[in-house]
Formats: C-alpha cells, sequence, structure tokens
C-alpha cells in the first residue's frame, strides 16, 4: 500500500494568516495514463469530509480561491493564502493511483 | 444534486455482519465507482472498496476477506457486507461517488456484546 504521511498533524492559525500543510506518499503518485490522483478533502466536526482539490491542483465546484494544491511525484503542499473561521477542521490528502485508496493522518486546523 | 443516504443497524455483537445500504438520489450509477469508507472514533479514514453499476468490485486487501459490496441499480442502491465483527470495526461508515462527491451522512457502526 502507499503510505501518506502528513505534517503538521496540527496547526493553530491566526485569521487573515497562510497556513500549508505537506503530504508526501511513500511512492510516485504519476499513473501510467499521465495523471496524479492526489486529492484534498476538509472534514468539519460532524460531518463527511468534503473535497477541496483533485487531481494536485484543481478545485472543486464552490471551493474559494484561497485554497491551492500544488506537488507532483511523492511531495504535495494544500495551502490556504488567508484563513478564515469556517476553515477550522481536519484536513486529509488521499491516493487513488494505485489501489487501495489510501489517507493520509489529518490535520488539524485551529483558529488562534 | 446527486445525493446519498445511507442506513443500516448501529449496533452489533462480535461475530456478526454489517449491513449498510446507500441509496443515490437525483443521479444514476452509470459512470462513476461507488465506495464505502471508515472511520474509526476519532481516528482517520479507511477505505473500504467501491464497486461500479455493472458489479465490478475491488476491495482493501486488509478486509478483503470479510466484505462484499454489491449493487442494485433498479433500486438506485449500492451495499457493504462486513462479516466477523469485532471491536475494531467500530467506525463510522460513509459511501460516497468517485473520489468524494457527494458522500454519505455516515453511519456509526458499534460493535459490542
Amino acid at each position: 500500500d502507499i503510505v501518506m504521511t502528513q505534517t503538521p498533524l496540527s496547526l493553530s492559525v491566526t485569521p487573515g494568516q497562510p497556513a500549508s500543510i505537506s503530504c508526501k506518499s511513500s511512492q510516485s503518485l504519476l499513473h501510467s495514463e499521465g495523471k496524479t490522483y492526489l486529492y484534498w478533502y476538509l472534514q468539519k466536526p460532524g460531518q463527511p469530509p468534503q473535497l477541496l482539490i483533485y487531481e494536485v491542483s484543481n478545485r472543486f465546484f464552490g471551493v474559494p480561491d484561497r485554497f491551492s494544491g500544488s506537488g507532483s511525484g511523492t511531495d504535495f503542499t494544500l495551502k490556504i493564502s488567508r484563513v478564515e473561521a469556517e476553515d477550522v477542521g481536519v484536513y486529509y490528502c488521499m491516493q487513488s493511483t494505485q489501489l487501495p485508496k489510501t489517507f493520509g493522518q489529518g490535520t488539524k486546523l485551529e483558529i488562534k | 444534486q446527486v445525493q446519498l443516504q445511507q442506513w443500516g443497524a448501529g449496533l452489533l455483537k462480535p461475530s456478526e455482519t454489517l449491513s449498510l445500504t446507500c441509496t443515490i438520489y437525483g443521479g444514476s450509477f452509470s459512470g462513476y465507482y461507488w465506495n464505502w469508507i471508515r472511520q474509526p472514533p476519532g481516528k482517520g479514514l479507511e477505505w473500504i472498496g467501491k464497486i461500479n453499476h455493472s458489479g465490478s468490485t475491488n476491495y482493501n486487501p486488509s478486509l478483503k476477506s470479510r466484505v462484499t459490496i454489491s449493487v442494485d441499480t433498479s433500486k438506485n442502491q449500492f451495499s457493504l457486507k462486513l462479516s466477523s465483527l469485532t471491536a475494531a470495526d467500530t467506525a463510522v461508515y460513509y459511501c460516497a461517488r468517485g473520489v468524494g462527491d457527494p458522500w454519505g451522512q455516515g453511519t456509526l457502526v458499534t460493535v459490542s456484546s
């Protein structure tokens, strides 16, 4: 299985400040068909996860443009340009390049 | 807008079989894989398996011997069965379309004697 490692595991950010979460995979996520199947989710308390970013850098419908994803190969990053109170929750990366799909451990974002 | 509604028993005993069903509203089966994912209380996410409209499945090898995912396209439903339950199977179970849009509301399944 591909192991997904997120850092940091927790983050406390002042509103309006940026935040960054790293996700590293134990193998390259570049698929033989040329795409990289790396996704980012936010799970707010008491809710199922919601898709933020698909295929490394594409914002899902309705996701604010303060969220951005980047990376390639085994190293990926989710950035929030200006954190807002509604961004609190746990962020997960997930790969589906190789089955079984695997998730990072999660990064808990809190507001200072 | 597609919505997923899931249901099933929430309290089971060790050795019993978990059975959950997810109904798709506002959309069809075709063109997507339909997933089951679980989350133990206070922990991270684990992918269980997926199925498409024709019944083709993939399972997580860690659970493969105990998992069956099936589909009933006439009812726009897909289902999860997990056998030989132990306390380690206690989790919130989610259904989800594709890579996660949308998700079901989640069902807490507790395994306890």
